[in-house]
This record gives structure tokens, sequence and C-alpha cells, in this order.
């Protein structure tokens, strides 16, 4: 158990509907990053904040966005969802401040999106 | 740019037989090379990572890679496997890319044990 959590765990929708996903960092991390991942793109950076503010910009696209709030806790709004979309996506937290490419970054386990 | 490549998407192997998954990388800047391991319907965990000093890094599981800067590689040893060993492995090296971490990932490595 990392200490990250996610919800929800499983999440089913349709094309063209908005969703939400959530990440709890362990405690005491201030950095929170997003993840895709693929069996055609593998796993891919979408997005970073550090204590509330975006910090770097990976892959991410414009219908996807992303917030941190005061409790740290982050959420993942994915709309106007495409086939192409279905993926896992990944939490992960750490502690050091931005500028330390030598953190280690605590995966959650995931959210699993199926768009039909 | 950084990049990550792993050399083979699959690897089977037998049960207490040794292992080497490869890894090279590209980067223009200073590299921190990690390895993390994905067990089915999980997340991904922390095997080991090298940020500098000596090159043969030692991990959790029994696990250990060595850094060779001349080949650009971060391969992945295990002198003797377990049927828990199953799992997908992915390299991935780290860069400060405008004041902010960037972890960029190999496609993986499913690696499996066979009694």
């Amino acid at each position: 158990d990392s200490g990250v959590t996610q919800t929800p765990k499983h999440l089913i929708t349709a094309t063209g509907q908005r969703v939400t996903l959530r990440c709890s960092p362990r405690s005491g991390d201030l950095s929170v990053y997003w993840y895709q991942q693929s069996l055609d793109q593998g796993l891919q950076f979408l997005i970073q904040y550090y204590n509330g503010e975006e910090r770097a910009k990976g892959n991410i696209l414009e219908r996807f966005s992303a917030q941190q709030f005061p409790d740290l806790h982050s959420e993942l709004n994915l709309s106007s969802l495409e086939l192409g979309d279905s993926a896992l996506y990944f939490c992960a937290s750490g502690r050091g401040a931005p500028g330390t490419p030598s953190e280690t970054q605590y995966f959650g386990p995931g959210t699993r999106l199926l768009v039909l | 740019a950084q990049s990550v490549t792993q050399l083979d998407s699959q690897v089977p192997v037998f049960e207490e037989a040794p292992v080497e998954l490869r890894c090279n990388y590209s980067s223009s800047v200073s590299v921190y090379l990690f390895w993390y391991v994905q067990y089915p319907n999980q997340g991904l965990q922390l095997l080991l990572k090298y940020l500098s000093g000596s090159t043969l890094v030692k991990g959790i599981n029994g696990f250990e890679a060595e850094f060779n800067k001349s080949q650009t590689s971060f391969h992945l040893r295990k002198p003797s496997v377990h049927i828990s060993d199953t799992a997908e492995y992915f390299c991935a090296v780290s860069a400060l890319i405008q004041g902010a971490q960037k972890l960029v990932f190999g496609q993986g490595t499913r690696l499996t044990i066979n009694p």
C-alpha cells in the first residue's frame, strides 16, 4: 500500500460524457502527478500540481483538466469523452519541491475508465 | 529530450532461473533512473533507483540494476526468480524540464515465471 488513494476504482461511461477522478496523496506529500496508461501509448505523464499550483504539463488533451485543492487532494476532469480515452489513470504523489528530479513518486492503484 | 527503450516486451523464464530485463535511455541532461514494478491490477511500486554514486543499485525483492553511462543502459537483474515476480516492469528516466520533474517511462516488459 503506497498511501495514495484513488476513487473510483472503475468507471464506465458513454462517449460525450464528463467524469471526475479523485486522488488523495500520501500524508505530507505536496506534489501530485497524473498519468494515463493505455495499451497503445503506454504510460504517459499528463500533469503535475505542487501545493495547489500547476507545475508541469505533459501530453494532456485540452478536454482534460485538473486541480489540486487546499487539502492537497486532486481531481482530474475528463470531458467530451471518446472511445480512445479508455485507459487506466494513475495518480502519484511525492514529497520533494519542484525541481527535484531525483524524487520518488508513489503511485495509487489507479482508476480504470471504460468509455462505451 | 529524454526517452527510454525497453528492448523486450515479454520475458518468460523458469522459476529459480536468473533474469535480466534490459533498458536503454537517452538523455541530454543529468539522468536519474528508476525501475518500477506493476503487479496485476495494482499501481506501480518502486523497485530501485539510481541517483549518483555506485553504479550497482540494490532494490527490493532481491532485484539489482547496473547503471552503465557509456552504454546508456540500466538493466535490471535478479539471480533467482520466484513465481511471485510475475509482473510488468517499467524503466523510467527522470529529468528536470522547465523546473519540474518529468518521468518518462519505457513501454514495459512483462515478466512471466513458469514453474
